[in-house]
């Protein structure tokens, strides 16, 4: 079935360290990978994406890597500020209309 | 900037009450979803819709139903509220996966069944 696994579900980062979130998906088919943030309060809002056909990704300091062979995808953030603390979800196309997500991973940034 | 409105913020309901939750998109958007984000399960999708009158179960259809008689408009619909229906249920849109991926979520419902 169409499944995605995300872990870890919190995680907590001295600022100016990096956190890595990573997720694992079902179908070998699926070919688009977006994240969300989700501030306190606030709707989830897509912050990088990448499609099938490339490896990596980055927008200032996100990144998002892909291995199609595994199956799973993950996030980096470099150099990490405050404002980074959010509910984080990966997310999945399973070669439908409709996106499949993550159960989420809460990251603290601890100043 | 694409506008997903959802007209109702905070509810509070008693079990067995119909409940009509309201979603509304301005970028003539094909495809519109509902959700449900409860701690620690994510985002669940309960149903979606990808034309007119047309709608496709999600995930977590049980206790629900939508109606989308108008291109623009999404409604979700509890038939008979339960406390286990005590959640956030988030509506979104999104062209159709041919011309964009990117889908665009509404500010919430906060939904309270007691």
């Amino acid at each position: 079935g169409e499944n995605v696994e995300q872990h870890p579900s919190t995680l907590s980062v001295q600022e100016g360290d990096s956190a890595v979130i990573k997720c694992t998906y079902s179908d070998s088919a699926s070919n688009y990978f977006p994240w969300y943030k989700q501030e306190l309060g606030k709707r989830p809002q897509l912050i990088i994406d990448i499609r099938s056909n490339v490896g990596e990704k980055k927008d200032q300091r996100i990144a998002v890597t892909l291995n199609k062979t595994a199956k799973h995808f993950s996030l980096h953030i470099t150099e990490t500020q405050p404002e980074d603390s959010a509910v984080y979800f990966c997310a999945v196309f399973f070669g439908n209309e409709k996106l499949t997500f993550g159960t989420g991973t809460r990251l603290t940034i601890i100043p | 900037d694409v506008k997903v409105t959802q007209s109702s913020r905070y509810l509070v309901k008693r079990t067995g009450e119909k409940v009509f939750l309201e979603c509304v998109q301005d970028m003539d958007h094909e495809n519109m979803f509902w959700y449900r984000q409860d701690p620690g399960l994510g985002l669940r999708l309960i149903y979606f819709s990808y034309d007119v009158k047309m709608k496709e179960k999600g995930d977590i259809p049980e206790g629900y139903s939508v109606s989308r008689e108008k291109k623009e408009r999404f409604s979700l619909i509890l038939e008979s509220a339960s406390t286990n229906q005590t959640s956030m249920y988030l509506c979104a849109s999104s062209p159709p996966r041919g011309r964009e991926n990117t889908i665009y979520f509404g500010e919430g419902s906060w939904l309270t069944v007691v």
